[in-house]
């Protein structure tokens, strides 16, 4: 299967801030690689896909790139209803998997 | 507008099994494939299969290949995800996605079974 890596694994920032996430993937993906929000209780809510792709309902300040076995998601600037856990996930094999999630926190 | 409704929550004993439906409106059913995800407590998201709506055939995870079986109504419109052989760390929220290309673009609101003796 192929393992997906966020790092880091949480982060604390402050409204304003630039937040940088960053996804591995232990092969190549080329650009299958999407990203979702989900707050705590609620569904994930897809971001981002293919990866640099978003939803029309999705604020400008998201931007993915990437392609192969490196990806980020960018926050330019961090807003309070954007403190959730931030998730990637291959679809390149027939086998999807998600990475283990980035937490982002208020400081 | 799409929809997926699952079925209610579940408590089950170790050692038995769980199936959970996923009934889907506002698109055509058979032209998407539906995945099945499980959040355990806290943890992370686990992709656990899928099932081609239009043809039958089924996908899954490595961890779970032996245990999970994912299956159709589509006359019904509904998605199954049936788990054998319970264990507590199969305690979990289960949702079923909708993939659109290559994405999971509509959610269900999610199932909590829980596993306990």
């Amino acid at each position: 299967d192929i393992q997906m890596t966020q790092s880091p694994s949480s982060l604390s920032a402050s409204v304003g801030d630039r937040v940088t996430i960053t996804c591995r993937a232990s092969q190549r993906v080329s650009t299958y690689l999407n990203w979702y929000q989900q707050k705590p209780g609620k569904t994930p809510k897809l971001l981002i896909h293919g990866p640099s792709n978003f939803r029309s309902e999705v604020p400008s300040r998201f931007s993915g790139n990437g392609s192969g076995t490196e990806f980020t998601l960018t926050i330019r600037s961090l807003q309070p209803d954007d403190f959730a856990t931030y998730y990637c996930q291959q679809t390149f094999s027939s086998l999807w998997t998600f990475g283990q999630g980035t937490k982002v926190e208020i400081k | 507008q799409v929809h997926l409704v699952q079925s209610g929550a579940e408590v089950k004993k170790p050692g038995a099994s769980v199936k959970v439906s996923c009934k889907a409106s506002g698109y055509t059913f058979r032209n998407h494939l539906m995945h099945w995800v499980r959040q355990a407590p806290g943890q992370r998201l686990e992709w656990m299969g899928w099932i081609n709506v239009g043809n039958g055939d089924t996908k899954y995870s490595r961890n779970l290949q032996d245990r999970v079986s994912i299956t159709k109504d589509t006359s019904a419109s509904t998605t199954y995800m049936e788990l054998s052989n319970l264990r507590s760390e199969d305690t979990a929220v289960y949702y079923c996605a909708r993939s659109g290309y290559f994405v999971n673009d509509h959610w269900g609101q999610g199932t909590l079974v829980t596993v306990s003796s």
